[in-house]
């Protein structure tokens, strides 16, 4: 199993303003993953995010709105850039790795308002 | 690519009922099959989940899940709830293709709200 810790857990911004949200496992991993939970909704994936790579993005998700860092196994960053009202959603990082018998561990997830 | 169907939004019901959480797939490769719940203002909690072997699957909180391929269904069910189940739950699923591994592809979501 995982443990993933990340953080902030709540953020308030101002719009135009950049937030990165920090996203630790507890273990080396091989994948990672930003969701966004828009209120009322599903899960979407942003991005997968690969060490040494550059992450792989979903349709409709830049990497200029979105910069994600993997810098090792156990760490990821994503950045929510130039906010506006509509990027206030819950983030979501995930991890997975044949070791963990291909479940997928979350972290709490951060709350994100932007105002 | 896969996708997943919560047939129900919502599904109101009443303590100590039996519930039945609907989900189809589509999917043109074997896939692992999963059940989260999210309590208010928390993160992702793993119920079940469906890898191979045994089609009915027993998870926590006394919750199950039978696959059914034929059907390509994967249906969450607890036989009495209580209040404490009100919650959204996702299904999800993912397949065991090593580009893609841990990568979910979720419903919309089903939120179960329980009543005294």
């Amino acid at each position: 199993s995982a443990v993933i810790s990340q953080k902030p857990s709540r953020d308030i911004c101002q719009r135009g303003t950049s937030l990165t949200i920090q996203c630790q496992v507890d273990s080396q991993v091989t994948m990672m993953f930003w969701y966004r939970q828009q209120p009322g909704q599903s899960l979407t994936l942003i991005a997968t995010a690969n060490q040494g790579s550059e992450a792989t993005y979903e349709s409709g998700f830049v990497i200029d709105k979105f910069p994600i860092s993997r810098p090792n196994l156990t760490f990821s960053t994503l950045t929510v850039s130039n906010m506006s009202p509509e990027d206030s959603s819950i983030y979501l990082c995930s991890a997975g790795d044949r070791n963990m018998n291909t479940e997928a561990f979350f972290g709490q997830g951060t709350r994100l308002t932007v105002v | 690519a896969q996708s997943v169907t919560q047939l129900d939004s919502q599904v109101p019901v009443f303590e100590e009922a039996p519930v039945e959480l609907r989900c189809n797939y589509s999917s043109s490769v074997s896939v692992y099959l999963f059940w989260y719940v999210q309590y208010p203002n928390q993160g992702l909690q793993l119920l079940l989940k469906y890898l191979s072997g045994s089609t009915l699957v027993k998870g926590i909180n006394g919750f199950e899940a039978e696959f059914n391929k034929s059907q390509t269904s994967f249906h969450l069910r607890k036989p009495s709830v209580h209040i404490s189940d009100t919650a959204e739950y996702f299904c999800a699923v993912s397949d065991d293709r090593g580009s893609t591994l841990g990568r979910l592809y979720f419903g919309r979501g089903t939120q179960l709200t329980v009543w005294p």
